[in-house]
């Protein structure tokens, strides 16, 4: 069964610029989450999507949106790039039931601002 | 005191050795936990749930202590492949979806 899987992989962007970064679930998983990364941290939650309705919202300016499709799949948007926004986006879903918080992340896309 | 806090490390061990790593949390009401294991550049990878029994899966142990409000993460017999960084996750009570990521702990394991 494939995992989840983000694209693009690696991405460079200049300051003021927009991104949208996609993610597909592990075919079954209704929910996807989305963290930032930056090196030497562990991954900041951002969003968490379930059944296309917003469940969780971490500590992100308004910069940062997100939307969950009828598939599942899911894009995060960010608006007016900052250098800071230079980090490794990770997207992780989950199933239901009692595993529901079990998460399975993909590769990531690494985001570059410049 | 911050949410979820790990010892950054490194852990430098010889192979072979045990070693111990915790993960303490502010939240007393925090309802679940895992490990997760993250190799260089790439994604974190789910080692194992931390159940209130505690859990054993072949030479990894993780227990939780409620009282003291920590986990932890027993390695036994460590393998040059342990080499990676250990993140914690700590879930708040239910109704609330905010998993908290500890910055995690660097083990590297030598000959």
């Amino acid at each position: 069964d494939a995992g989840v899987t983000q694209s693009p992989t690696h991405l460079i962007k200049t300051r003021g610029q927009h991104v949208t970064l996609r993610c597909s679930p592990i075919s079954g998983h209704k929910s996807v989450s989305w963290y930032q990364q930056v090196l030497g941290q562990g991954p900041q939650f951002i969003f968490q999507y379930y059944e296309k309705e917003e469940r969780g919202r971490g500590n992100f300016p308004d910069r940062f949106s997100a939307r969950q499709f009828p598939n599942y799949s899911s894009e995060l948007n960010v608006n007016a790039l900052l250098l800071g926004d230079s980090a490794l986006y990770l997207c992780a879903s989950s199933g239901g039931g009692r595993t529901y918080n079990e998460q399975f992340f993909g590769p990531g896309t690494r985001l570059t601002v410049l | 005191r911050k949410e979820v806090e790990q010892d950054p490390g490194p852990f430098n061990v010889p192979e072979g050795a045990t070693v111990a790593f915790n993960c303490t949390y502010s939240n007393s009401a925090s309802q679940s936990f895992f490990w997760y294991r993250q190799d260089c550049r790439k994604e974190p990878k789910l080692l194992m749930s931390v159940y209130s029994s505690g859990n054993e899966d072949g030479r990894f142990t993780a227990q939780l202590n409620r009282a003291s409000q920590y986990i932890s993460l027993l390695i036994r017999d460590s393998k040059l492949s342990d080499s990676a960084t250990y993140l914690c996750v700590v879930n708040p009570p239910g109704g609330s979806y905010i998993p908290t990521f500890g910055r995690g702990t660097s083990l590297i394991v030598h000959p």
